[in-house]
């Protein structure tokens, strides 16, 4: 156990809803990331945060999804209008600065029906 | 360039044998290499990472060198053992105007008891 949450673990939809996964960091590390994972790849980095504030955000992240960190703690993911093409694992990593080690959730498996 | 080769996509080695799993990088300005190890259902796990000021670091049966010049970096275990069996991923810290994490595509390995 790392000490970062994901929530849900696991998301059945169908192709068009709109799904919202949550992810809980180690409370001291103010650095967030969201990575998409399919099946036999890495991690592909999608956006990350420094408190608040969202730095970077990748081109895969098409104007269906949406990320924020409200109070610099928690973070959501938000998937609108879902596609099969969204099926993967969502994963969330904190960071700690010194020394400079991520710290991975569990992840929450979306599969789009 | 922002992306790592990692080969090879599959090992397999007999209880005891060294496994070696190699990562080429394309971006000069990155610094920090970190491997991940993912287990079935987990996030990915810190390992053991190495800076490029130094051109080796071991920690117990694992070690991993890192080659500056020719922009490539492995990972070496000797002794291996059955719950070494994972799914292996190298990456780098990419500092350009970002600071974000490129992970290889994985190597799965087997240490057949």
């Amino acid at each position: 156990d790392t000490g970062v949450s994901q929530n849900p673990r696991h998301k059945i939809t169908k192709r068009g809803q709109n799904v919202t996964f949550r992810c809980d960091p180690i409370s001291e590390h103010n650095r967030l990331y969201w990575y998409r994972q399919t099946l036999g790849q890495g991690p592909e980095f999608l956006t990350y945060f420094q408190n608040e504030a969202q730095l970077e955000k990748s081109r895969l992240l098409s104007d269906r999804f949406s990320a924020e960190r409200p109070k610099g703690s928690f973070s959501t993911l938000e998937i609108q209008r879902t596609e099969q093409g969204d099926s993967a694992m969502y994963l969330c990593a904190c960071l700690d600065p010194v020394p400079n080690e991520q710290f991975f959730g569990p992840g929450t498996r979306l599969t789009v029906l | 360039g922002e992306n790592v080769e990692q080969h090879p996509s599959t090992l397999s080695v007999q209880e005891g044998d060294s496994a070696v799993i190699k990562c080429t990088y394309s971006d000069s300005a990155s610094n920090y290499f970190p491997w991940y190890k993912q287990e079935l259902g987990k996030g990915p796990q810190l390992i053991i990472d190495i800076r490029s000021n130094v051109g080796e670091k071991k920690d117990q049966r694992i070690a991993v060198t890192l080659n500056k010049t020719a922009k490539h970096f492995s990972l070496h275990i000797t002794e291996t053992q059955p719950e070494d069996s994972a799914v292996y991923f190298c990456a780098h810290l990419s500092v350009r105007g970002t600071y974000k994490y490129i992970f290889g595509t994985g190597t799965r390995l087997k240490v057949l008891a």
